[in-house]
């Protein structure tokens, strides 16, 4: 069975300080693996996705992410936090399984506090 | 804006009553799923369509809950007699197919009082 594990609930960050939020998968075969992120009362959007590719993927607002499957980890950087930047993020894996249905499995999430 | 759209985005209910939510997904998009997030967790599958068809439903779907999607175009999810516990907010997403990127709505909430 596919899961993921995001290590931190909470995460502050000063602002232009760079952001690390980490995750680690569970998975039977190669994954697809994904940061999505919330903002209040919005929606989920999509910041990037592996899809066994290249390892380090660029994705949307500076953030990057890089498949190690030595360590099962997909952490998510920035380089320099925005005050935009505060939300709750996701990591997520698909479940490609038998039925194929793609459906998405997230994490418990990590809320982003940027501080000025 | 073609995005995916969900309606109602608020509902206040009183326990008991019965509640539907719609979602119009991305044109042409053949996929469906349902999801329920509840406060400071991370979204949970409830069921899933590949055109009018219901190919997955979780366990978390009881009995009091049915979605629909008629037409293959937009869906419902039907909640009856809901309870205190139902409270969350519905997402509904779609794509175009396996291995695309799944796109979300904004979400209904749901509270039971």
């Amino acid at each position: 069975a596919q899961s993921v594990t995001q290590l931190d609930s909470h995460v502050s960050v000063s602002e232009g300080t760079p952001v690390l939020l980490r995750c680690n998968y569970s998975s039977s075969y190669s994954p697809s693996l994904f940061w999505y992120v919330q903002h209040p009362n919005k929606g989920l959007q999509l910041l990037l996705k592996y899809t066994s590719a290249a390892t380090l993927v660029k994705g949307i607002n500076g953030f990057e992410a890089e498949f190690k499957k030595s360590e099962t980890s997909f952490h998510l950087t920035k380089p320099s936090a925005h005050m935009s930047d505060a939300a709750e993020y996701f990591c997520v894996v698909s479940d490609y399984g038998s039925s194929n249905t793609g459906k998405l499995i997230f994490g418990q999430g990590t809320t982003l506090q940027v501080k000025p | 804006d073609t995005g995916v759209s969900q309606d109602p985005r608020h509902k206040i209910t009183k326990r008991g009553q019965n509640v539907t939510f719609r979602c119009d997904p991305i044109s042409e998009h053949n996929r469906l799923y349902w999801y329920r997030q509840t406060l400071g967790q991370g979204p949970e599958f409830l069921t899933y369509f590949q055109n009018e068809a219901q190919l997955e439903k979780s366990r978390l779907l009881s009995d009091r809950f049915s979605a629909e999607r008629p037409k293959g175009s937009f869906s419902t999810l039907e909640i009856q007699r809901t309870e205190q516990g139902d409270s969350a907010m519905y997402l509904c997403a779609s794509s175009p197919g396996s291995g695309n990127t799944i796109y979300f709505g904004e979400g209904s909430w749901l509270t039971v009082v």
